[in-house]
């Protein structure tokens, strides 16, 4: 079975400090790694993606996330923050050697509030 | 621009009445999921559905039912509405052409009063 672990339920930062958003993930066989995005009382939006291939991902809105395997983890990163950025935020993971390949797991989300 | 709509922002509703959920999507993509988002417990899948007229049950589908009989449309149903089913709901889709991201709709919120 597959996991995701958020370990932060919230995360201030001050606005053009970097921030970090952290994920870790718990997985047989190799994962796609996912962040969305949620602005209060709206959809989920896709930020960035790992597949496979160079360990830093570049999104959007300037977010960027390591893929290490060895840490078994993918934290989101931002060299400096906005308080536009203000949202929750969640890491998701999907196993291509999973049973129900077809899902994601998604963490229980981390609110990242950029404070003026 | 790719796109998932929901019926509805925000619906109120009294216990015991039959509520429709529904989420179209316009990308072809073969996979539709509905999931349910309250405070403190994250996004938990309700029905996932791989194809037309399939679907399986996700991790909470207890008092809930879907139908799919088309590709681009996924209906959630609430056979008898209960105040404990307050909450967002929200409807996605994916494809393995795209690794199975997914894609949000904006959410329901619904209200069982």
């Amino acid at each position: 079975a597959q996991s995701v672990a958020q370990p932060e339920d919230q995360v201030n930062v001050a606005e053009g400090n970097p921030l970090t958003v952290k994920c870790t993930y718990s997985v047989s066989g190799n994962p796609y790694l996912f962040w969305y995005v949620q602005y209060p009382n709206r959809g989920l939006q896709f930020l960035l993606k790992y597949i496979t291939g160079d360990n830093l991902v570049k999104g959007s809105y300037g977010f960027e996330a390591e893929f290490n395997k060895s840490q078994t983890s993918f934290h989101l990163k931002k060299p400096s923050a906005l308080v536009s950025d203000s949202a929750l935020y969640f890491c998701a993971i999907e196993s291509p050697s999973s049973g129900s390949a077809r899902q994601l797991t998604f963490g229980s989300g981390t609110q990242l509030t950029v404070l003026p | 621009d790719v796109k998932v709509t929901q019926s509805s922002r925000y619906l109120v509703k009294r216990t015991g009445e039959k509520v429709f959920l529904e989420c179209v999507q316009d990308m072809d993509h073969e996979n539709m999921f509905w999931y349910r988002q309250d405070p403190g417990l994250g996004l938990r899948l309700i029905y996932f559905s791989y194809d037309v007229k399939m679907k399986e049950k996700g991790d909470i589908p207890e008092g809930y039912s879907v139908s799919r009989e088309k590709k681009e449309r996924f209906s959630l149903i609430l056979e008898s509405a209960s105040t404990n089913q307050t909450s967002m709901y929200l409807c996605a889709s994916s494809t393995v052409r795209l690794h199975y991201e997914q894609y949000f709709g904006p959410g329901t919120r619904l209200t069982v009063t």
